[in-house]
């Protein structure tokens, strides 16, 4: 079945420092890539997406760029903050099923923490 | 636009009580999906509905269930709680078509003594 690998962490830099999270995945079919983002004590919030191979999907300063032929999908930041301390998820959804239903797929998530 | 809310935020349980949560989607979406996160598992899908039907399913045990009502908000009821369903649980809405997005709730978080 489908399935979304990350490194999982924790990650830890300091402020203004580049970040690369790693996310690879496998599925059948076109499936969208998201990032999702998870601060303490709170919900999923959508940090970006993409729909097809070589889309770019980009907010608030982080980018990934859907790769098709290494079926990856990787996060990046050229500058952090201790605000973008959080939890972060990659994420598949597993095509479009009949009748149109979707689930998302994740990954295991990667803590990430800024420090000053 | 009020995001996706949900009820209560917190409970305690006991083993072999029931519980029921609830969750209300972003006006004007019909699709509402359950996940259950555990430090363990992960995130993991529980269901999906859409117009009051259920049309996908995960891999949990028949306690869990779930329905949606003619205004799009949605319970998922847990019945003889585990240990092991202690959990974040999450809801997330969508308008149901084809390349949108979902949108997840702050969720529930259950303690089962």
């Amino acid at each position: 079945g489908n399935s979304v690998t990350q490194m999982e962490g924790p990650v830890t830099l300091s402020e203004e420092a580049f970040l690369t999270i790693n996310c690879t995945y496998t599925a059948t079919g076109y499936p969208s890539l998201f990032w999702y983002v998870q601060y303490p004590g709170e919900g999923l919030q959508l940090l970006l997406k993409a729909t097809k191979a070589d889309d770019k999907g980009s907010n608030k300063g982080f980018e990934a760029t859907y790769r098709k032929e290494t079926t990856s999908f990787h996060l990046e930041k050229g500058s952090v903050q201790v605000s973008d301390s959080a939890v972060y998820f990659c994420a598949l959804s597993d095509g479009r099923r009949q009748g149109g239903s979707e689930k998302l797929v994740f990954g295991k998530g990667t803590k990430l923490t800024v420090n000053p | 636009k009020a995001g996706v809310t949900q009820t209560p935020r917190y409970l305690i349980k006991t083993r072999g009580q029931q519980v029921t949560l609830s969750c209300s989607p972003i006006s004007g979406h019909r699709s509402v999906s359950w996940y259950q996160q555990t430090p363990g598992q992960g995130l993991q899908f529980l269901f999906e509905y859409f117009s009051e039907t259920q049309r996908n399913k995960g891999n949990f045990p028949g306690r869990f269930s779930g329905r949606q009502f003619s205004n799009s908000r949605s319970e998922m009821n847990v019945s003889t709680l585990e240990l092991g369903d202690s959990a974040l649980y999450l809801c997330a809405s969508r308008t149901g078509t084809s390349t949108d997005t979902q949108y997840f709730g702050p969720g529930t978080r259950l303690t089962v003594l």
